[in-house]
């Protein structure tokens, strides 16, 4: 069965320094993967998008990078802030569905 | 613009009751989907829709049904509710297959 698996339920890391989020999935062959950010109780906030015919993508202090290959997305958050505190959420679609890993919880220290 | 408007927002229920979340959107988005989200848990996919008349099921299909007979609306039925269907419930919309999902506030609902 499809299986998307986030490296880990929580990170916590120091103010300035680069966040590094893992999603890894088997048995899939999405056409896209996404990113969001979710804060606790609300909906889940789009970030970024990329297709399977691209390797990096690239918005503001966010990185993310999509290997079919390895079928693993590495998301990246440079010199990050307490701000960036919150649930990141992988998603990955075929035209059709949209499915979601169980999300790694965020946290940057001052 | 209201985006993606789900109501309501809190609700419980008896075992055995039934219920309907709404879900509208205005955004002319073609896609709309249900999830369910456990505490602690990530989304799981319970049906979605890829224009009016269509519909399917996603991972976790049972105990639930939808419709969609307009571009707007897509609600989600519990016919007979069960503890298990304690959950936040969040609706979302998407122009098409390939692009970003706006998602509504969430129906926080427990069966008691």
């Amino acid at each position: 069965s499809q299986k998307i698996e986030q490296n880990s339920e929580a990170l916590n890391i120091q103010e300035g320094k680069t966040a590094t989020l893992t999603c890894n999935y088997t048995n899939y062959s999405p056409a896209y993967l996404q990113w969001y950010r979710q804060d606790p109780g609300r909906g889940p906030v789009f970030l970024l998008l990329i297709r399977e015919n691209e390797k990096e993508k690239r918005k503001e202090r966010l990185k993310v990078t999509f290997d079919t290959t390895l079928k693993q997305s590495l998301f990246h958050i440079t010199a990050s802030q307490p701000a960036d505190s919150a649930t990141y959420l992988c998603a990955l679609g075929d035209n059709n569905d949209m499915r979601f890993g169980a999300g790694t919880r965020l946290t940057v220290k001052p | 613009n209201a985006g993606v408007t789900q109501t309501p927002k809190f609700r419980i229920l008896k075992i055995g009751q039934s219920m309907t979340l709404q879900c509208t959107q205005d955004m002319n988005h073609n896609y709309m989907y249900w999830y369910r989200q456990d505490p602690g848990m990530g989304l799981k996919l319970i049906y979605y829709s890829v224009g009016a008349g269509i519909t399917d099921k996603g991972e976790v299909p049972n105990g639930y049904n939808v419709s969609r007979s307009t571009t707007e609306d897509f609600p989600l039925r519990l016919e007979l509710a069960a503890p298990s269907q304690t959950s936040v419930y969040f609706c979302a919309s998407s122009y098409s297959g390939v692009t970003e999902a706006f998602f509504g506030q969430g129906t926080r609902l427990t069966v008691v």
